[in-house]
């Protein structure tokens, strides 16, 4: 199976903040990359899928780019709704795989 | 408007069986698939398996073979997971995503609410 290793696990950042996070594919999968952002007690919500397209409704201070083994998602202005944990999740092949997760905390 | 619409929560002994249902609306449901993802306590999103709404073939993840089933009611609408020899471990929020594919892209777009299945003696 295809590991994804995501960096950091954690981060503390401020409201207005800009953050990076990574993803990292043990092997190449093109582009075939989709984040998602995670409320606790709610269903994970898609953000970007194709490793940079931005979901509908999803607001543009959250880009994504990358292909072969390499991807980040950067907020480019952190919300208070920000706040959440974030996955990757390779949809190149069967099994699919998410990233552990980075969870986003209030500084 | 899409609706995934999940069974209420279960609370099962060890090795026994949990059966949990997604009703959906509002899209022609054998146009797309079905995956399965659970959260346990503590731990991150994990893919169990998917299945095609339409010929009804699923595919799941190594960890779950032989105790994963996934099958689809077309007449309703409604996908089913069930999970069998239950230990402590499965204890999760159990959620179905709709995945829509565009040419070879994949994207789960609407999720359903979430099944707690708790597995305690």
């Amino acid at each position: 199976a295809i590991q994804m290793t995501q960096s950091p696990s954690s981060l503390s950042a401020s409201v207005g903040d800009r953050v990076t996070i990574t993803c990292r594919a043990s092997q190449d999968i093109r582009n075939d990359l989709g984040w998602y952002q995670q409320i606790p007690g709610k269903a994970p919500k898609l953000l970007i899928y194709a490793a940079s397209s931005l979901q509908s409704g999803v607001p543009s201070r959250f880009s994504a780019s990358g292909s072969g083994t390499d991807f980040t998602l950067t907020i480019s202005s952190l919300q208070p709704e920000d706040f959440a944990t974030y996955y990757c999740l390779q949809d190149y092949t069967y099994p699919y795989t998410f990233g552990q997760g980075t969870k986003l905390e209030i500084k | 408007q899409v609706q995934l619409v999940q069974s209420g929560a279960e609370v099962k002994e060890p090795g026994a069986s949990v059966k949990v249902s997604c009703k959906a609306s509002g899209y022609t449901f054998t146009n797309y698939y079905m995956d399965w993802v659970r959260l346990a306590p503590g731990q991150g999103l994990e893919w169990m398996g998917i299945i095609n709404l339409n010929t009804g073939g699923a595919s799941y993840a190594q960890t779950f073979q032989g105790r994963l089933t996934m099958t689809r009611d077309t007449s309703t609408s409604t996908v089913y997971m069930e999970l069998s020899s239950l230990r402590s471990e499965d204890t999760a929020v159990y959620y179905c995503a709709r995945e829509t594919r565009i040419v070879s892209v994949a994207l789960f777009d609407y999720w359903g609410q979430g099944t707690l299945v708790t597995v305690s003696s």
